[in-house]
């Protein structure tokens, strides 16, 4: 199967400090990753389309530069929140499509800001 | 606002019976739809998928129905199993295979013992 692994799981981080999650898809390579922000009981919100080798796109009323997006290779993107503050307390998680329709998910980051 | 939604936001089966989600969408060019399944803290399963151009599609315990004259998509579970309780969402991607997928609310699914 398609495996998609995220790190860390869980993150807890000052005000005003910066953090960085990894996603790794392990087992194919993946030309786009995709980031969703999830609140409790809510749905997952598409954030931004990372692509390998050129410039994330982000959807309407996401900070590019808040959420920085790096994909620089074909396994694995990155997603560092700068300046975090704590309304960025959230769920992240990143899928990667294996070359066809389906996207698979890593397990998610707890983004905890005190 | 969302373009996929879902009529039951919560769902109590008892275990055994058969379950039955429902999601509407609103893109009719959506092409291809996915069921995932979620559990607390962790990220979305995939559990099934189903192309526009077909109206049902079977896995192991679950079938996915497409109708997309009303713009419905389906989740039927059978015999439902306590670790079936998950929240469920259906996902729409348009834009062929480098499409996004745009989520539904979710429902939650408890099964009772």
């Amino acid at each position: 199967g398609a495996v998609v692994s995220q790190h860390p799981s869980r993150v807890i981080c000052k005000s005003g400090t910066s953090v960085k999650i990894e996603c790794r898809s392990l087992d194919f390579q993946a030309t786009t990753m995709f980031w969703y922000r999830q609140f409790p009981k809510k749905s997952l919100m598409l954030m931004a389309t990372s692509n390998e080798g050129s410039k994330a796109t982000y959807e309407q009323g996401v900070e590019k530069d808040k959420f920085l997006i790096n994909h620089a290779s074909l396994t694995l993107s990155t997603l560092t929140v700068t300046s975090a503050h704590p309304e960025d307390s959230s769920f992240y998680i990143c899928s990667a499509k294996r070359g066809g329709w389906a996207a698979f998910f890593g397990q998610g980051t707890r983004l905890t800001v005190v | 606002g969302e373009s996929v939604g879902l009529h039951l936001p919560t769902l109590s089966v008892q275990e055994g019976d058969n379950s039955i989600i429902n999601c509407a969408y609103s893109n009719s060019a959506s092409d291809y739809f996915i069921w995932y399944k979620q559990e607390s803290g962790k990220g979305p399963q995939f559990i099934i998928d189903i192309r526009s151009n077909m109206d049902k599609r079977q896995g192991q315990r679950v079938t996915v129905l497409l109708n997309k004259t009303v713009k419905h998509l389906s989740l039927q579970i059978a015999a439902t199993q306590p670790g079936d309780s998950a929240v469920y969402f259906c996902a729409e991607n348009y834009g062929g295979s480098q499409g996004n997928l745009i989520f539904g609310k979710g429902t939650k699914l408890s099964v009772k013992p």
